[in-house]
């Protein structure tokens, strides 16, 4: 089956640096979708990507789905405390049918320091 | 927008006594899932439906657990007998046309 590898397991940064973690796949995706879950809570989305090549932002989150569609990348800028939490990478293939099972990364823990 | 709605959020049991989480999906959403999370095996899906039709229950670890959804609105997970390794936090997430909007999880404990 699809396998994601996602990468770094864990960060540990200075409050105000920038973060960027990844998703590969060994097999092509038609959507790749981002989720930052905080502890206690369900995952939540943050930013979808439909189409191979795409950039897309949503404040100081940037995501990129890869040319290959084998891959995607976030990217947060000026991290500050609150971007405390794991980030996971979900893709999905779909062929024409309503396959809309996703496939999840490990995720990354990403811990801040102020 | 409620969002998805779960219940209980905690739930300690004992070994052999039946449990049923339940869910309560976005409106106008026309597929549920099922998941479990743990440390060990991260997110897994368990089962989904579409138009309240299990279409994949290929997740579904044994015959102990079941899941229905008899109508768009309510869905439940059941598992019995449960036992110490069912222990984990399951959620169930919504969606319309791709993007998944998770609820915020039943943390299940089976002492």
């Amino acid at each position: 089956g699809q396998q994601l590898n996602q990468s770094p397991q864990s960060m540990f940064i200075q409050e105000g640096e920038d973060v960027s973690m990844n998703c590969t796949s060994s097999s092509i995706f038609n959507t790749w979708l981002w989720y930052k879950q905080d502890p206690g809570e369900g995952p939540v989305l943050l930013i979808a990507l439909y189409k191979a090549g795409e950039l897309t932002s949503n404040g100081r989150l940037t995501a990129q789905f890869g040319i290959t569609r084998k891959d995607s990348f976030l990217n947060i800028s000026a991290s500050i405390p609150s971007d405390v939490g794991i980030y996971f990478c979900a893709g999905r293939f779909h062929s024409g049918g309503s396959n809309y099972k996703l496939t999840f990364g490990k995720g990354t823990l990403l811990t801040v320091n102020p | 927008d409620a969002g998805v709605i779960q219940s209980p959020r905690h739930e300690v049991t004992e070994m052999g006594q039946e449990v049923t989480l339940r869910c309560k999906p976005i409106s106008g959403h026309d597929y549920l899932f099922w998941y479990r999370q743990t440390m060990m095996r991260g997110l897994e899906l368990l089962i989904y439906f579409n138009n309240n039709v299990p279409i994949d229950d290929s997740g579904m670890p044994e015959d102990r657990f079941s899941a229905k959804m008899p109508n768009a609105s309510f869905s439940t997970l059941k598992i019995q007998p449960s036992e110490p390794r069912d222990s984990a936090v399951y959620f169930c997430a919504s969606s319309f046309r791709g993007e998944q909007y998770f609820g915020p999880g039943t943390r299940l404990t089976v002492t």
